[in-house]
């Protein structure tokens, strides 16, 4: 079965300084792996995509991932955090060879971003 | 820029009562989903509906669910008889393919309530 861990349920750090959220994939298949955000009382945004193209997968808001085969690893980065950063960060896989595209997602991280 | 709407964004209802939970996805999408996130829990997968049919369902998505797409816009989830574990917020999607690659366009969600 395919699955994603969060190894952090939460992260603290201060405006200006590097983020990393950390996400373990399992997966028998290349798979498809995202990341979305989710701010207080809105929805989920799509915040970059991994699909077998480039190993290193830049999103918006400056965001990158870097998708490791050999560590099964997908973890997002930031290098300077902004106050909006902070939001709930969930790291996604999508199963391949599945009947439809149904997205299987990680517990999250919440990001605090002290001033 | 093209979004997913849900209505309401907050139900409140007593145990046992049929709550409808409306969504509007993107108009050229194709595939639609619902997901559900309990308080404090990942973000889950119920179903996902493609062609007026119903694609593949979670085990969470039993007889009291249902799902309809009732005109050419709406997509409608529906449970019958509400239960306290029903308590949620209840995300829609839509995706203009059930590619594995392909993202889904999440709306804001709907927070469903049952006393």
């Amino acid at each position: 079965a395919q699955s994603v861990t969060q190894l952090d349920s939460h992260v603290s750090v201060s405006e200006g300084t590097p983020v990393l959220l950390r996400c373990n994939y399992s997966s028998s298949y290349s798979p498809s792996l995202f990341w979305y955000v989710q701010h207080p009382n809105k929805g989920l945004q799509l915040l970059l995509k991994y699909t077998s193209a480039a190993t290193l997968v830049k999103g918006i808001n400056g965001f990158e991932a870097e998708f490791k085969k050999s560590e099964t690893s997908f973890h997002l980065t930031k290098p300077s955090a902004h106050m909006s950063d902070a939001a709930e960060y969930f790291c996604v896989v999508s199963p391949y060879g599945g009947a439809t595209n149904k997205l299987i997602f990680g517990t999250g991280t919440l990001l605090a971003v002290q001033p | 820029e093209p979004e997913v709407t849900q209505t309401p964004s907050h139900q409140v209802t007593q145990m046992g009562q049929e709550v409808i939970l409306r969504c509007v996805p993107i108009s050229n999408h194709l595939y639609f989903y619902w997901y559900r996130q309990i308080l404090g829990q990942k973000v889950e997968f119920l179903v996902s509906f493609y062609n007026n049919e119903i694609s593949e369902k979670s085990e969470i998505f039993d007889d009291q669910f249902s799902v309809e797409r009732p005109d050419g816009s709406n997509f409608t989830l529906k449970i019958r008889s509400t239960k306290l574990e029903d308590s949620a917020m209840y995300f829609c999607a839509s995706s203009p393919t059930g590619l594995s690659s392909y993202e889904q366009y999440f709306g804001p969600g709907t927070r469903l309530t049952v006393t």
